[in-house]
């Protein structure tokens, strides 16, 4: 089955300063990898997602980029705001439609 | 529509005693999962249903779990007996995967289950 690895666990930048987080996944089938935002004690909710005939996609701070050879793909936030502050997981969907989500990564933007 | 619809919301309950959780998906969306996440293993998917089929249970912990899908509007996940290592946030989502949808899986507000 697949497997999502993410990285970092945890990540603390300050304010202004951008965010990267990083995840990989092992089934070559996979072709829909969205990422999502879980504030303290709310429901995950999706931010951004890319599919894999795309190489990048950008909304306004928030931008994802993919390498279907090397099977990562990424999250980049610039300008970071208080309000970034949250957990982060990135997913894969599989061919069986079925999303198998990374462990996490819980970002702090420091004011 | 109101989005996918988790009940309880809070449940507080004695080990050995049992537990059903419920989920409303969003009306037309044919795939309904269950999550149940905690901070030591994260978000991990105990089953989903396609068309009210239970398509993989992999993730079911064991035999004391069950989920089933009467209908495409509701879906149970029960835990008899309950164990303390049972106690989590168990999420329902649900989407229709179809060539207009996103992709995107819509979650509920989740149920937190405190097994004492």
């Amino acid at each position: 089955g697949e497997n999502v690895e993410q990285h970092p666990s945890t990540l603390s930048v300050q304010e202004g300063d951008s965010a990267v987080i990083k995840c990989t996944y092992s089934d070559s089938a996979s072709n829909y990898f969205p990422w999502y935002k879980q504030e303290l004690g709310k429901r995950p909710q999706l931010i951004i997602d890319i599919r894999s005939n795309v190489g990048e996609k950008k909304d306004q701070r928030i931008a994802v980029t993919l390498n279907k050879t090397a099977k990562h793909f990424s999250l980049h936030i610039t300008e970071t705001q208080p309000e970034d502050s949250a957990v982060y997981f990135c997913a894969a969907l599989t061919g069986a439609n079925n999303l198998f989500f990374g462990t996490g990564t819980r970002l702090t933007v420091i004011p | 529509d109101a989005g996918v619809i988790q009940s309880p919301r809070h449940e507080v309950t004695e080990m050995g005693q049992e537990v059903t959780l419920r989920c409303k998906p969003i009306s037309g969306h044919d795939y309904l999962f269950w999550y149940r996440q905690t901070m030591m293993r994260g978000l991990e998917l105990l089953i989903y249903f396609n068309n009210n089929v239970p398509i993989d249970d992999s993730g079911m912990p064991e035999d004391r779990f069950s989920a089933k899908m009467p209908n495409a509007s509701f879906s149970t996940l029960k835990i008899q007996p309950s164990e303390p290592r049972d106690s989590a946030v168990y999420f329902c989502a649900s989407n229709t995967f179809d060539r207009e949808a996103t992709g995107e899986l819509f979650f509920g507000e989740g149920s937190r289950l405190t097994v004492l």
